[in-house]
């Protein structure tokens, strides 16, 4: 499969904890996004990178959110004292020139 | 920023019916509009897009129409099926430096195509 993957696929952890997910674009996209999905809503912007600079960030990411994209590749978003409201599934999507995007299967976060 | 409008709901057809969804959204900036199907528990994937600089794009059993004009776009779906249920949703972007980012999304429409 030559998507854009994701790791894990769910993920359960106790409030304030914390949390680490992974990203893995289409090997040939240079753009990398993350976006937050919850139940019954459409996915909201969080944080965007072309190759390893991060260029934009939504106001929805706190300072508890942080995502690295070190080598260009792949990306790691973390989130430090989980809340209950993070709970959401969170996507991966990638793109390269005017492609559209790829979204991942994303991570499942359940906080308890 | 953006905010994308989408309607309705849900939606209800039967085998063979024509579906259509509609959109508003209130950025001018806007000029990519793409529209995802997103299966349960899956990844939202593209079924088709439009960009400013037409009105109608067609693909098979599905078209997008867009009025800049009047800021909204619609999807149509010609001779539903059981398997084209799904959740779709609506979003729109502004183009920065020739591409497309930071999807604006609407709240998504239930589509269940009926035997």
């Amino acid at each position: 499969d030559t998507g854009v993957s994701q790791d894990p696929r769910h993920k359960i952890t106790k409030r304030g904890q914390n949390v680490t997910f992974r990203c893995d674009p289409i090997s040939e996209h240079n753009r990398l996004y993350w976006y937050r999905q919850t139940l019954g809503q459409g996915p909201e912007f969080l944080t965007y990178f072309q190759n390893e600079a991060q260029l934009e960030k939504s106001r929805l990411l706190s300072d508890r959110f942080s995502a690295e994209r070190p080598k260009g590749s792949f990306s790691t978003l973390e989130i430090q004292r989980t809340e209950q409201g993070d709970s959401a599934m969170y996507l991966c999507a990638s793109s390269s020139g005017r492609s559209p995007l790829h979204f991942g299967n994303g991570t499942r976060l359940t906080v308890t | 920023g953006e905010n994308v409008e989408q309607h309705p709901s849900t939606l209800s057809v039967q085998e063979g019916d024509s579906a259509v969804i509609k959109c508003t959204y209130s950025d001018s900036a806007s000029n990519y509009f793409p529209w995802y199907k997103q299966e349960l528990g899956k990844r939202p994937q593209l079924i088709i897009d439009i960009r400013s600089n037409v009105g109608e794009k067609k693909d098979q059993r599905i078209a997008v129409t867009l009025n800049k004009t009047a800021k909204h776009f619609s999807l149509h779906i010609t001779e539903t099926q059981p398997e084209d249920s799904a959740v779709y949703f609506c979003a729109a972007s502004p183009n920065s430096g020739g591409s497309n980012y930071k999807l604006t999304f609407g709240k998504g429409t239930l589509l269940t195509v009926n035997p």
